[in-house]
Formats: C-alpha cells, sequence, structure tokens
C-alpha cells in the first residue's frame, strides 16, 4: 500500500494561492491520487483525482510529475471558508483499500 | 439528489455493549464503505460493501463488522464494546468503487463510557 506523507499544518491569506504537496514514493502502477476536504463535524468531501500530468476543475488544481511520486493540490484565491483538513490519498482503482493519512490542516486568515 | 444519510448521528453505550450503525447510500450508489475517525488514529477504513458482498477489510478486529441490504443500504455492528471504540464513525457511498468519487455522510459519533 502506498503511505501518503503530508505537512501537518500550514498558514495562508485571504486571496493566495495555496499549494499543498503530498509524497508518495510506493506508488504503484494502477494507483490513483485523489483529494479530500475535511471541516469540522462533517465527512470528507470529493475535491479532485488524477493519474498523471494536471488535472483542474472548477474548485482546484492537481499538479503531478512524471514519476508520480508527489502531487501538489493547488487552491487558488483562498477564502476563509477553505480552513478545513485536506487529505492525499493514494489506492488502486480497482482492488485496494484507500488509506487516509494524517492530513495538512489549512488555517486562512484574513 | 438526497446525500448519505446515517442514523443515528450521536449514541452514548456502555462497555460491553454492542451496536448497530445505519448507511443510506445515494440512490444508485452500489459500493458503501465504512471508516472511523479518532484525533489520534485519524481517518482509518472499516471494510467496503459491494453488491451485498465485503469486498475489502481493513485491520479492526472480529468484533467489527458489516452488511449490505440488497437496496444498498449497509449497517454497521461493534460487538463487545470498549472505550477505545469511542469515535465517529463515517459511511461512505460511490457508484461502483471505491476509487469513484466518494460521498460521506454526517457520520454516527459514538460514545463509550
Amino acid at each position: 500500500l502506498a503511505k501518503t506523507t503530508q505537512p501537518i499544518s500550514m498558514d495562508s491569506y485571504e486571496g493566495q494561492e495555496v499549494n499543498i504537496t503530498c509524497s508518495h514514493n510506493n506508488i504503484a502502477t494502477n494507483d490513483y491520487i485523489t483529494w479530500y476536504q475535511q471541516f469540522p463535524s462533517q465527512g470528507p468531501r470529493f475535491i479532485i483525482q488524477g493519474y498523471k500530468t494536471k488535472v483542474t476543475n472548477e474548485v482546484a488544481s492537481l499538479f503531478i510529475p512524471a514519476d508520480r511520486k508527489s502531487s501538489t493540490l493547488s487552491l487558488p484565491r483562498v477564502s476563509l471558508s477553505d480552513t478545513a483538513v485536506y487529505y492525499c490519498l493514494v489506492g488502486d482503482w480497482n482492488t485496494d483499500k484507500l488509506i487516509f493519512g494524517t492530513g495538512t490542516r489549512l488555517q486562512v486568515f484574513p | 439528489k438526497a446525500g448519505v444519510t446515517q442514523t443515528p448521528r450521536y449514541l452514548i453505550k456502555t462497555r460491553g455493549q454492542q451496536v448497530t450503525l445505519s448507511c443510506s447510500p445515494i440512490s444508485g450508489h452500489r459500493s458503501v464503505s465504512w471508516y472511523q475517525q479518532t484525533p489520534g488514529q485519524g481517518l482509518q477504513f472499516l471494510f467496503e460493501y459491494f453488491s451485498e458482498t465485503q469486498r475489502n477489510k481493513g485491520n479492526f478486529p472480529g468484533r467489527f463488522s458489516g452488511r449490505q441490504f440488497s437496496n444498498s443500504r449497509s449497517e454497521m455492528n461493534v460487538s463487545t464494546l470498549e472505550l477505545g471504540d469511542s469515535a465517529l464513525y463515517l459511511c461512505a457511498s460511490s457508484l461502483n468503487n471505491r476509487a469513484n468519487e466518494q460521498f460521506f455522510g454526517p457520520g454516527t459519533r459514538l460514545t463509550v463510557l
């Protein structure tokens, strides 16, 4: 199982771009990379998923280098409501368990 | 479309008792996964059900069990409760498997006294 490593916490200010990097050195060929966001007392919410290169949706971008040993979640122009814990997950599309790491606690200040 | 619902939202039990938690997935979703979240251990995968069959299982003792019904609704059961079982239990559903986008419910907060 690929293990992920993320910074425990990050601080930012409103309007800034935030990049959260996740290391997954043992990622396997069939593994996808998925990011979730969790607010206190709520279940995690899917943000974005990718396999390689770059993926962009309406809320975030995901950058994955060619070796896929890391990935970076990019949140453009964060607001106070983006204060949450962000989890990076790596898992096989068909058979593996999705393992949540410790997550990164992002605090956005006004 | 209605989201994932979990009942009850809060539960208080004493050591040695058993508990059953319920999860109703999003309509049309066939995969249901259960997670335990504690401050010390974070989010840990318990098991996944698909078409009434357990497809994957995490590293939890046999006291933790589950099942899925033909309408995809799922229940998890914890027997002989221990203090360390106090946690937020989250259910997530997805269309076919967990690699799809998972939709989480609000969770059941279990407190074991």
